[in-house]
């Protein structure tokens, strides 16, 4: 069980909007800033989203996030094939003192 | 080129140990705090350890908590994740993740990932 949850699928066809939500507590997602990872299977996770709503350079537009109280959310926007793949939220738990992860959600393209 | 390269992973029986390392190039190593993340097979991502650019502190998951060391050697551009007394659920493969800047959790370079399966 993953202190961060994340619905473990979505979907949608190309060009579609999806949003993927992620739900934690006042110990992390409530006190602290939230990152999402892109993970394709064999491959390296890849920074999407940091301090919530940052887009790292070369990030597509496409990918935007949000937060609030202790939710947050990754859109992507003009949904492509290459968009399949497992995404991550993550944040420091005061708690915990660590990262915790969700459980991930595995974005299919119909 | 900006990168990490890893190293060290293999089948190894439960009760044994094993070192993993991370080779950095193309960035100041010693300016930044590096992390060690899991991804056992069927599961999600699972933080295992963390250890800040200063090194006074360094934190664990409660799973991996007086098994497993990380350390770093600047003079060699390496960070090392000592595992002792594996066990099946250790098995999974590692990543390697240095931090963007002064947060603690913004991972914005990963290595490659190395194998590491417990079995007898």
């Amino acid at each position: 069980q993953s202190v961060l949850t994340q619905p473990p699928s979505a979907s949608g066809t190309p060009g579609q909007r999806v949003t993927i939500s992620c739900s934690g507590s006042s110990s992390n997602i409530g006190s602290r800033t939230v990152n999402w990872y892109q993970h394709l299977p064999g491959t390296a996770p890849k920074l999407l989203i940091n301090n919530n709503d940052q887009r790292p350079s070369g990030v597509p537009d496409r990918f935007s996030g949000s937060k609030s109280g202790t939710s947050a959310s990754l859109a992507i926007s003009g949904l492509q094939s290459e968009d399949e793949a497992d995404y991550y939220c993550a944040a420091w738990d005061d708690s915990l003192n660590g990262v915790v992860f969700g459980g991930g959600t595995k974005l299919t393209v119909l | 080129q900006v990168q990490l390269v890893q190293s060290g992973g293999g089948v190894v029986q439960p009760g044994g140990s094993l070192r993993l390392s991370c080779v950095s190039s193309g960035f100041t190593f010693s300016a930044y705090g590096f992390h060690w993340v899991r991804k056992a097979p069927g599961k999600g991502l699972e933080w295992v350890t963390f250890i800040p650019y200063h090194e006074n502190t360094k934190y664990y998951a409660d799973s991996v908590q007086g098994r497993f060391t990380i350390s770093k050697d600047n003079s060699r551009n390496t960070l090392y994740l000592q595992m002792n007394i594996l066990r099946a659920e250790d098995t999974a493969v590692y990543y390697c993740a240095k931090l963007a800047g002064s947060g603690p959790d913004v991972f914005d370079l990963w290595g490659q990932g190395t194998m590491v399966t417990v079995s007898s």
